[in-house]
C-alpha cells in the first residue's frame, strides 16, 4: 500500500532564516506531487503542483520554491524566511490518473518569528 | 482564475437535522469534483467525488453544472459527522482547487 510522510511536524525559524520541508511517497511510482498552505478562513492554497522530476507548477508567486529531486520526494524550501510564510504545509499525491483523489500528509506547523 | 466558494465557515446543525454544505465552482471547462473531510486530529482524507455517484456516510452530493454547484448533504447529521469540509475541483490532469472550508458542528 502507499504511504506519504512528511516531516518535521512542527517548526520554528527565526525571519531570514532558510527552510527545507520533505515529503516522500512509498508504494507508488510516477505520483502527481502537491505542496498546499492551509491557512485559517482561507482553505488550503495549492502552492506547487509537479507531475514528474524536474517538473514543478508554481501556482503563485511567493517566497517559496519547490523541488522534485527523485521521482518519490517532494522539497518545498526558502532561502530566507518572512513572518508571512508561518502557516500549515500539506504534502499530497495523487495517480496520474484523472479522477483519483489526493492522499495527504500529517503536514507541518511553521511559525516564522 | 480558477475559483472555488464555501459560502458558510461555519455550519451548526443538532442531530438529526438535515445539513447541506455549500458549494460553487467556477472555472472554464468540466472540473471533475470532490469532498473532502478532516476530523479532529486526522489527515485531510477524500469523502466522496461526483464521478463514482456514491453515498458516503450518508453524504451526497449533486452536481448543477447550469449553477456550477456541487452541494454536500445528508438527511439525518450525526455528531461523529462534525469535521472540517473542503469542496475540491480537480482540473488539468489531478490538479485540486479547494474551498475555504465549512466547519460542521452537530449539536447533541
Amino acid at each position: 500500500s502507499q504511504t506519504i510522510h512528511q516531516w518535521p511536524a512542527t517548526l520554528v525559524q527565526p525571519v531570514g532564516s532558510p527552510l527545507s520541508l520533505e515529503c516522500t511517497v512509498e508504494g507508488t511510482s510516477n505520483p502527481n506531487l502537491y505542496w498546499y498552505r492551509q491557512a485559517a478562513g482561507r482553505g488550503l492554497q495549492l502552492l506547487f503542483y509537479s507531475v514528474g522530476i524536474g517538473q514543478i507548477s508554481s501556482e503563485v508567486p511567493q517566497n517559496l520554491s519547490a523541488s522534485r529531486p527523485q521521482d518519490r520526494q517532494f522539497i518545498l524550501s526558502s532561502k530566507k524566511l518572512l513572518l508571512s510564510d508561518s502557516g500549515f504545509y500539506l504534502c499530497a499525491w495523487s495517480f496520474r490518473d484523472s479522477n483519483t483523489e489526493a492522499f495527504f500528509g500529517q503536514g507541518t506547523r511553521l511559525t516564522v518569528v | 482564475a480558477q475559483r472555488v466558494t464555501q459560502p458558510e465557515k461555519l455550519l451548526s446543525v443538532f442531530k438529526g437535522a438535515p445539513v447541506e454544505l455549500k458549494c460553487n465552482y467556477s472555472y472554464s471547462g468540466s472540473p471533475e469534483l470532490f469532498w473532502y473531510v478532516q476530523y479532529s486530529r486526522q489527515r485531510l482524507q477524500l469523502l466522496l467525488r461526483h464521478i463514482s455517484r456514491e453515498s458516503i456516510k450518508g453524504f451526497t452530493a449533486d452536481l448543477n453544472k447550469g449553477e456550477t454547484s456541487f452541494h454536500l448533504k445528508k438527511p439525518f447529521a450525526q455528531e461523529e459527522d462534525s469535521a472540517m469540509y473542503y469542496c475540491a475541483p480537480s482540473y488539468n490532469f489531478n490538479k485540486f482547487y479547494f474551498g475555504s472550508g465549512t466547519k460542521l458542528n452537530v449539536k447533541p
